[in-house]
């Protein structure tokens, strides 16, 4: 069946840092890749949604290409901040009615 | 933007009490799902609804779970008798379409079961 891989349960980081969080996928259907996030004390909310192989989604400063080859869609993002402390989940689509999400990585960034 | 609201925030009940979590969709969706999430785990499916019938549900969504939508109104996640692994916060969403859209969630209902 369908299925996402977040291999790191915690990501620590410090500001201005590079953010790199992993994610594979599997899938026998045309899938459409979601990452989200979540605040404390809130449902998750979209971040960047690719529908499209090959193409990539940016929001915030966040960018995850959805690479067919490697069926992985890595979040990453150039320089973080504290205010991006949260829980990160790598969502998987598809022409059925499920949504997959993978197992979160929480992210931290210090000062 | 559009908002999926819970009601109520927290529920404190006894086990094997009956208890009804509400949750009214953003209006013009379609599709609408409960997701169950133990403090500081993650987010686990438990049901999808369509046109007035469940599509899917997870292992998770034992017999003593039902889910609802009567005429339009809130979409309701009812279980009974609920047991103490029930505590949890329980995450409801929405979307215009099925799984290629965006879903839109709620910010929660926290159960607990004593």
């Amino acid at each position: 069946g369908d299925s996402v891989t977040q291999m790191q349960g915690q990501v620590t980081l410090s500001e201005d840092d590079f953010l790199f969080i992993n994610c594979t996928y599997s899938t026998t259907w045309y899938p459409t890749l979601f990452w989200y996030v979540q605040y404390p004390g809130e449902g998750p909310q979209l971040l960047l949604k690719v529908t499209t192989a090959n193409n990539k989604g940016i929001s915030r400063g966040f960018e995850a290409t959805y690479d067919k080859r490697t069926t992985s869609f890595h979040l990453q993002k150039a320089s973080v901040q504290e205010s991006d402390s949260a829980v990160y989940y790598c969502v998987l689509g598809s022409n059925t009615d499920k949504v997959v999400f993978g197992t979160g990585t929480r992210l931290q960034v210090s000062p | 933007g559009p908002k999926v609201l819970q009601i109520p925030s927290h529920q404190i009940i006894d086990m094997g009490q009956m208890v009804t979590l509400n949750c009214d969709p953003v209006s013009n969706h379609l599709y609408f799902y409960w997701y169950k999430q133990i403090l500081g785990q993650q987010m686990e499916f438990l049901v999808n609804f369509y046109n007035g019938k469940v599509m899917e549900k997870s292992k998770l969504f034992k017999d003593q779970f039902s889910v609802e939508r009567p005429d339009g109104s809130y979409f309701t996640l009812k279980i009974q008798p609920t047991a103490l692994e029930d505590s949890a916060v329980y995450f409801c969403a929405s979307s215009r379409r099925e799984a290629n859209e965006r879903l839109f969630f709620g910010h929660g209902t926290k159960l607990s079961v004593l």
